[in-house]
């Protein structure tokens, strides 16, 4: 079975810095792969998805994400922090022919001024 | 004009009662689903449905029952309701039968079970 891990659940940064955050899948074939956002009290928005076609994705608010098969990884980055990317990012994965979307446990970014 | 929307927003409910979740989404998908989100933020997928025919139930326990009167509509309806389904459960919805398409969430509804 497909599954995603997300290193970190609580990640601070300044205001300005870069944002990594981290998320390994685990599968036997080429996954499909997303990141959502969860701003407090509202439900998840996509970010980004890689679907088999460049390894490197941009998304919305100036995030990209790159995929590494050599890795198994797909982590999410941000050159410069705002504040108003405060929020719980989730990384999952969907395992072909189901659409079912299966979550990482999150992470936790907090931006300080 | 919100795209997928739940109702009620928030639900305080006692032990024991039964009660419902409707969802409801304007983007012409097929493919409707219910995820569960502990208190630790874990989100996982109990059930969905394409063009009102269930396609994933994943070990929910039968107290919960999704129905599906058309496909823009797919609502939950929870029996003797339990502590622990005390959760945020959201709605989602996507084009169909493609597992790489969006899958575009609803505000949430907060059960808290006393």
């Amino acid at each position: 079975a497909q599954s995603v891990t997300q290193l970190g659940s609580h990640v601070s940064v300044s205001e300005g810095a870069l944002v990594l955050l981290r998320c390994n899948y685990s599968s036997s074939v080429p996954p499909y792969l997303f990141w959502y956002v969860q701003y407090p009290n509202q439900g998840l928005q996509l970010l980004l998805k890689y679907t088999s076609a460049a390894t490197l994705v941009k998304g919305i608010n100036g995030f990209e994400a790159e995929f590494k098969k050599s890795e198994t990884s797909f982590h999410l980055t941000k050159p410069s922090a705002h504040m108003s990317d405060a929020a719980e990012y989730f990384c999952a994965v969907s395992e072909r022919n189901t659409d079912k979307l299966i979550f990482g446990t999150g992470t936790r970014l907090q931006v300080f001024p | 004009d919100t795209a997928v929307s739940q109702t009620p927003k928030y639900l305080v409910t006692q032990m024991g009662n039964d009660k419902s979740i409707k969802c409801e989404q304007n983007l012409g998908h097929d493919t409707m689903y219910w995820y569960k989100q502990d208190s630790k933020k874990f989100l996982k997928i109990m059930f969905s449905y394409n063009n009102k025919e269930l396609i994933i139930n994943e070990t929910v326990p039968n107290r919960f029952s999704p129905k599906s009167p058309d496909k823009a509509h797919l609502n939950l309806h929870i029996n003797s309701l339990e502590l622990g389904d005390s959760a945020v459960y959201f709605c989602a919805s996507s084009p169909p039968g493609t597992s790489w398409e969006t899958q575009y969430f609803g505000p949430g509804t907060r059960l808290l079970v006393l």
